[in-house]
Parts: C-alpha cells; structure tokens; sequence
C-alpha cells in the first residue's frame, strides 16, 4: 500500500509560476524524500528532510514538513519548462528499514 | 564517477516465462533496494539488500526473488511471469541509512 499521498494528482502551470505540490503519510517517519522522475527514466534524488526538521531549501525548491499532521509540502518557485516532470514524495519509516515508500506523485506541467 | 546501472533497458517476455535483470551500485553503495513501478503509480518496493543479506521485502509473491553478490551488485529474478509483472523495474543504492537513494534508469519489462 502507498504510505504516501500526493496532491494534487496533475497541476498544469504557466512558466514562472510557484508550483506547491502536498504529501500526506500514515505512520511514523525517520525522514520524507521527494523525487522527480522524467517520463520513462530513473527517479532523481531532490531533497531530502528529516523527521525533527521543519523546512528545506535547496535552490529553488522550498520543502516543509508537519509531523503533527503527517503531512510535508514542496514548492517549486519561478518553474520552468524544464520542471515539466512527475513528482514523489517518500518515506523512510523510523524501523530502520531503508525501504521507501513511495505516494502515487503529481504530474506537473510547466508551459511555456 | 558512474550512476546505478541497469540492464537490460527493455525486455519482452511471455507468460510463463522468467526473468533476471541486474543491477549495478555507484562505487561504495553496499545497499541496493529493487522497486517495481507499474505505468501511472509510484514505485513500490521490492526487496532491499545489504552486505549480501536481504534486508527487508516488500509484499510481493515468492515468484520473485534476489540476490547480492559480494561486489555489491544484485540480480532480480521473477519467475512463472504475469501479464501483471508488466512494469519499470528501478533499483536504487545508498551509503547509510537516512541517505537519499540514488536510482537507475530501469529496465521495462513487458509480458505479451
């Protein structure tokens, strides 16, 4: 089962357009990772936070996190064509275990 | 210094046949976890390995199964294949536990 829920499912933008895209989660985390993937590639790795942390920043993306409400969100500012990809977000739950465990993603669509 | 490596890219199987696809982790990586993502949906986990042992096993039948040589690449094998085993098949390594995975391009699988 998917431990994480991303919404929304598609988001369609125009370029220079904030991109927010949300994660929700069930159990208890070690840290959230999101990912984005090209159509028919590998997953590339983006940010990853940790479970006492509360927010990110690496370049243009903003990550935050709420363990109160088992939820994370990642905002992508001025997109560009070249974001047009799918996202994910991922868990590692606090087991020990380095498994991921992946939410469905969100399609984004930057325009040009 | 190389990404993960997978091979083949793609591959065309029947019904009933098996299947082995392989894995090789970036230089240092003694952890590899295999993911299956089907068209649409995130990636669900496999197995994961470390040090040659299994790690951990995601909810998939015996029809599938793994293994870690002792250069740390690892072999995927799926027997007696479904029309459902239709798939991206990633695999992905890592340092440490709480480290971002680092993924291959995958290898796409189709049963006709």
């Amino acid at each position: 089962s998917q431990q994480g829920e991303e919404d929304p499912q598609a988001l369609s933008i125009q370029e220079g357009e904030n991109a927010t895209m949300n994660c929700s989660y069930k159990t208890s985390i070690n840290n959230l990772q999101w990912y984005r993937q090209n159509s028919g590639r590998g997953l590339v790795h983006l940010i990853l936070i940790r479970s006492n942390e509360r927010e990110k920043h690496s370049g243009r993306l903003r990550v935050t996190l709420d363990t109160s409400k088992k939820s994370s969100s990642l905002l992508i500012t001025a997109s560009r064509a070249a974001d047009t990809a799918s996202y994910f977000c991922a868990t590692e739950l606090d087991t020990g275990r380095r498994a991921l465990t992946f939410g469905s993603g969100t399609r984004l669509q930057v325009q040009p | 210094d190389a990404g993960v490596t997978q091979s083949p890219t793609h591959l065309i199987k029947t019904r009933g046949q098996h299947v082995t696809l392989r894995c090789s982790p970036i230089s240092g990586h003694k952890s590899v976890s295999w993911y299956q993502q089907v068209l649409g949906q995130g990636p669900q986990f496999i197995f994961q390995y470390y040090e040659k042992e299994e790690r951990g096993r995601g909810n998939f039948p015996d029809r599938f199964s793994a293994r870690q040589f002792p250069n740390y690449s690892s072999e995927l094998n799926v027997n007696a294949l479904l029309l459902g085993d239709s798939a991206l098949y990633l695999c992905a390594s890592s340092l440490l536990s709480g480290q971002p995975q680092h993924f291959g391009d995958g290898t796409r699988l189709s049963i006709l």
